[in-house]
């Protein structure tokens, strides 16, 4: 079954450095998202992203955060001088057809801002 | 502000038992609900999604969608073990472009 693939599955930085994430959505999905959750808290949105630009962003999706799909395989979020806050899980999704049908998760990357 | 709303549980049922999970949002243009299962330390699994009001079977997993009232739910019949985990109640916001929101999930606990 096709599946979305995250890497690396858990990354510690220290404040203020940066990060990316990487997400390798399933090939034939045109729909991009990432959503964060901090631990024991709800899943939350951080971004959309389609035809090679965002679509939607949350109020937490400010100035520190940005995505890009460099190539035709990989999507990326970077989080800039990171903050002991942005401590959360980060999962990358796609979907065929954007928000009216489901989407299917990676299976996340563990961010420890120490 | 949109919110989806669940009981955080936890909710504990027998094996053999039928599991009922319930979810409220507030956004009633919403045209598209999920339910995913997260286990703990994984990622969610999409495992219904349902368009219209009514019910909505898939092998064991039943969901119901009432958009009047702004209610979904899950029900699970003959829960297994296997079944022990978080459930996330989903809802697309129709004012947003591209936006699904989730909501705090239930956690269920099925004793054997």
């Amino acid at each position: 079954e096709p599946e979305v693939t995250q890497t690396p599955s858990h990354q510690v930085t220290q404040m203020g450095q940066e990060v990316i994430l990487r997400c390798v959505p399933i090939s034939n999905h045109l729909y991009f998202y990432w959503y964060r959750q901090i631990l024991g808290q709800k899943v939350e949105f951080l971004v959309s992203f389609y035809n090679n630009e965002i679509s939607e962003k949350s109020e937490i999706f400010d100035d520190q955060f940005s995505v890009e799909r460099p190539d035709g395989s990989n999507f990326t979020l970077k989080i800039r001088s990171t903050k002991l806050e942005d401590s959360a899980m980060y999962f990358c999704a796609s979907s065929a057809q954007g928000k009216t049908y489901g989407y299917t998760f990676g299976s996340g990357t563990r961010l420890t801002v120490v | 502000q949109k919110e989806v709303e669940q009981n955080s549980g936890p909710l504990s049922v027998p094996e053999g038992a039928i599991a009922s999970l319930n979810c409220t949002y507030s956004d009633r243009g919403s045209q598209s609900f999920f339910w995913y299962r997260q286990y703990s330390g994984k990622s969610p699994e999409l495992i219904m999604s349902i368009y219209s009001n009514g019910d909505k079977e898939d092998g064991r997993f039943t969901a119901q969608l009432n958009k009047a009232s702004q209610y979904v739910s899950l029900l699970i019949r003959d829960s297994q073990p296997s079944d022990s985990a978080t459930y996330l109640c989903a809802v697309n916001i129709m004012a947003s472009y591209d936006k699904v929101i989730f909501g705090p999930g239930t956690s269920l606990s099925v004793i054997p």
